[in-house]
């Protein structure tokens, strides 16, 4: 079956980096792209970009162009996230999402997520 | 950015009650909308792609409905596990996905 499985929660001091990862069972991870939303506490869900596993590009979402970077490790099914310059409304649970984007692919949507890693920015 | 408007903001209803939201895009996004449903402390779970296709394994109380700019999502008869957040999302953009703000469906 497929899972998504990310790390673990991070608490961060502001002005530093934190990288959450999300490792992939179940499907074959070159498949599929891969997306990160954020969900600040009691807000709503926020879109930051997504990684494509098997050529590697990467597209993000503008508000975070600079900050963000999306990697991936085919050896091990894992997809990365890492955020820098954290500030406190960077306070948040984040989540990656799988895309079936395969070739000829006319549909686009999330259709399994991890369970989510919150990210605590604090001093 | 396609900026999406969902509404009503909350809702209160009982079991057994139809229930629909509405989701408007600032733009023609064709059938490019995607519903989701997030219970607290969860992910969010799919419900509804491309406007009305239902994703294998969620009951066929759901429904979704639209094209262009306006679209619905219906619950046809309320169950007790549905009362939760509902987000919709438009794929249009594939280089730019936006999320509704949110509809919280609560127990009258």
């Amino acid at each position: 079956q497929v899972q998504l499985v990310q790390s673990g929660a991070e608490v961060k001091k502001p002005g530093a980096s934190v990288k959450v990862s999300c490792k992939a069972s179940g499907y074959t991870f070159t498949g599929y792209y891969m997306h990160w939303v954020r969900q600040a506490p009691g807000q709503g869900l926020e879109w930051m970009g997504w990684i494509n596993p098997n050529s590697g590009g990467t597209n993000y979402a503008q508000k975070f162009q600079g900050r963000v970077t999306m990697t991936r490790d085919t050896s091990i099914s894992t997809a990365y996230m890492e955020l820098s310059r954290l500030r406190s409304d960077d306070t948040a649970v984040y989540y990656c999402a799988r895309e079936p984007r395969g070739v000829g692919a006319t549909e686009y949507y999330f259709d399994y997520w991890g369970q989510g890693t919150l990210v605590t920015v604090s001093s | 950015d396609i900026q999406m408007t969902q509404s009503p903001s909350s809702l209160s209803a009982s079991v057994g009650d139809r229930v629909t939201i509405t989701c408007r895009a600032s733009q023609s996004i064709s059938s490019y909308l995607n519903w989701y449903q997030q219970k607290p402390g969860k992910a969010p779970k799919l419900l509804i792609y491309a406007a009305s296709s239902l994703q294998s394994g969620v009951p066929s109380r759901f429904s979704g409905s639209g094209s262009g700019t306006d679209f619905t999502l219906t619950i046809s008869s309320l169950q007790p596990e549905d009362f939760a957040t509902y987000y919709c999302q438009q794929s249009y953009s594939t280089l730019s996905y936006t999320f509704g703000q949110g509809t919280k469906l609560e127990i009258k």
